[in-house]
């Protein structure tokens, strides 16, 4: 089995400051993880997504996450963040490739807001 | 090209009345999947399909049903609804179930049950 555990429920900032959102796992398998974001009123989008090779991951909208297997997590990080980053990220991990484990397990969700 | 589309997008149930949320893709995905979100719970799987004629149960499945008599289409049936199904769902399609296909998610269904 396999879970998500997003430290922060909601996370305020200034605009233009550094955030890092938490996000920790655990499974029994080989590991597939994402990041997503909800904005208002709208469904899912992948940020990005690590599933294998380099530990630090790219993806839009500036954002970025690392990868660390000893500790179990894959935290979100954005340099400078902007009004328009406000919305729900969630992070989620899928163990395996096929099968039950090939299953998506989200994590409670972050709520970033961001102000001037 | 549409995506993933969902209607409606609001809705207003008795507890016991039945009724089906549609989903459709346009992309020719084989994998899709139901989703609902409920406040500090995170989205949690109810069913899904790998292809047409073949569907599975997810982690909260009781008082759902599912079919997949086509690649586009993959309809949510509650049978007798109940306050307890208030939330919002989602629907997501992908061309395959492994982790390298990602999963496209539609806009939601935000559901009342009275």
């Amino acid at each position: 089995a396999q879970s998500v555990t997003q430290l922060d429920s909601q996370v305020p900032v200034f605009e233009e400051a550094p955030v890092e959102l938490r996000c920790n796992y655990s499974s029994s398998v080989s590991v597939y993880l994402f990041w997503y974001v909800q904005y208002p009123n709208q469904g899912l989008q992948l940020l990005l997504k690590y599933l294998s090779g380099s530990t630090l991951v790219k993806g839009i909208n500036g954002f970025e996450a690392e990868f660390n297997k000893s500790q179990t997590s894959f935290h979100l990080r954005k340099p400078s963040v902007h009004i328009s980053d406000t919305a729900e990220y969630f992070c989620a991990v899928r163990g395996g490739l096929t099968g039950t484990a090939s299953k998506l397990t989200f994590g409670t969700g972050t709520r970033l807001q961001v102000t001037l | 090209n549409a995506g993933v589309t969902q209607t409606p997008k609001f809705q207003v149930l008795k507890t016991g009345q039945s009724m089906t949320l549609q989903c459709a893709q346009d992309m020719n995905h084989e994998y899709m999947s139901w989703y609902r979100q409920d406040p500090g719970m995170g989205l949690r799987l109810i069913h899904y399909s790998v292809g047409a004629g073949i569907t599975d149960q997810g982690e909260v499945p009781n008082g759902y049903n599912v079919s997949r008599s086509t690649t586009e289409d993959f309809p949510l049936r509650l049978l007798s609804a109940a306050p307890s199904q208030t939330s919002v769902y989602f629907c997501a399609s992908s061309e395959g179930s492994t982790p390298y296909n990602e999963q496209f998610f539609g806009p939601g269904t935000r559901l009342t049950v009275l």
